[in-house]
């Protein structure tokens, strides 16, 4: 069974960078791609970026040039860092395995306020 | 970008009965490849969200027969037959065919 849980701060100050973390347990990361999807208050969803088996990454225009997403296949993780956040960064943010996800983590709750 | 339109936003419905959830692509959803990207999700209160279908109209795993899906190009529908009390929640088309991947605003399903 696959398995994917998010870490990290459930409060950033604004300018500041948010980084999170996503653990998988029962697959590896060097297969198949993982992603970054946030759900604002309300319910708009926005798909954040992926990276993929093999390491390469794509990204939403939205976010421009504030958005990295790395991994470490000795641990199985990937990570999101998103910088110079902003209130309206205040959101639910998921990791997630497969472009469709078929495979969510619980999600973690950041808010971005001074 | 894609901007996938679901009507209703909001759904009151009776245990029981049918109901259909419309999402309408600004674009056409068939690549190039043959695949239509095209999936549909239920988040309850207080959970992840869940894939209930994938490419259209294949089940997940684990979920109920009564949910199904249809469509094609442009046009693709949700349908619960016979809804039951677990069914409330949101749910979201998501489109995968063209980057950046998009989501649905969203239909809020009520239990009356």
């Amino acid at each position: 069974e696959v398995q994917l849980q998010e870490s990290g701060p459930g409060l950033v100050k604004p300018s500041q960078s948010l980084s999170l973390t996503c653990s998988v347990t029962g697959y590896s990361i060097t297969s198949n791609y993982w992603g970054w999807i946030r759900k604002f208050p309300g319910n708009k969803m926005e798909w954040m970026g992926y990276i993929s088996y093999s390491g390469s990454t794509s990204y939403n225009p939205s976010l421009k040039s504030r958005i990295s997403i790395t991994r470490d296949t000795s641990k199985n993780q990937f990570f999101l860092q998103l910088n110079s956040v902003t209130t309206e960064d205040t959101a639910t943010y998921y990791c997630a395995r497969g472009p469709g996800p078929r495979d969510w983590g619980q999600g973690v709750m950041v808010t971005v306020s001074s | 970008d894609v901007v996938l339109t679901q009507t209703p936003s909001i759904l009151s419905a009776t245990i029981g009965q049918s109901v259909s959830i419309s999402c309408r692509s600004s674009q056409s959803l068939l690549d190039s490849d043959g695949n239509t990207y095209l999936y549909w999700f239920l988040q309850r209160p207080g959970q992840s969200p869940q894939r209930l279908i994938y490419l259209v109209s294949n089940l997940g795993s684990g979920v109920p027969n009564r949910f199904s899906g249809s469509g094609s190009g442009t046009d693709f529908t949700l349908k619960i037959s016979g809804v039951e009390a677990e069914d409330l929640g949101v749910y979201y088309c998501m489109q995968a065919t063209h980057a950046p991947l998009t989501f649905g605003s969203g239909t809020k399903l009520e239990i009356k």
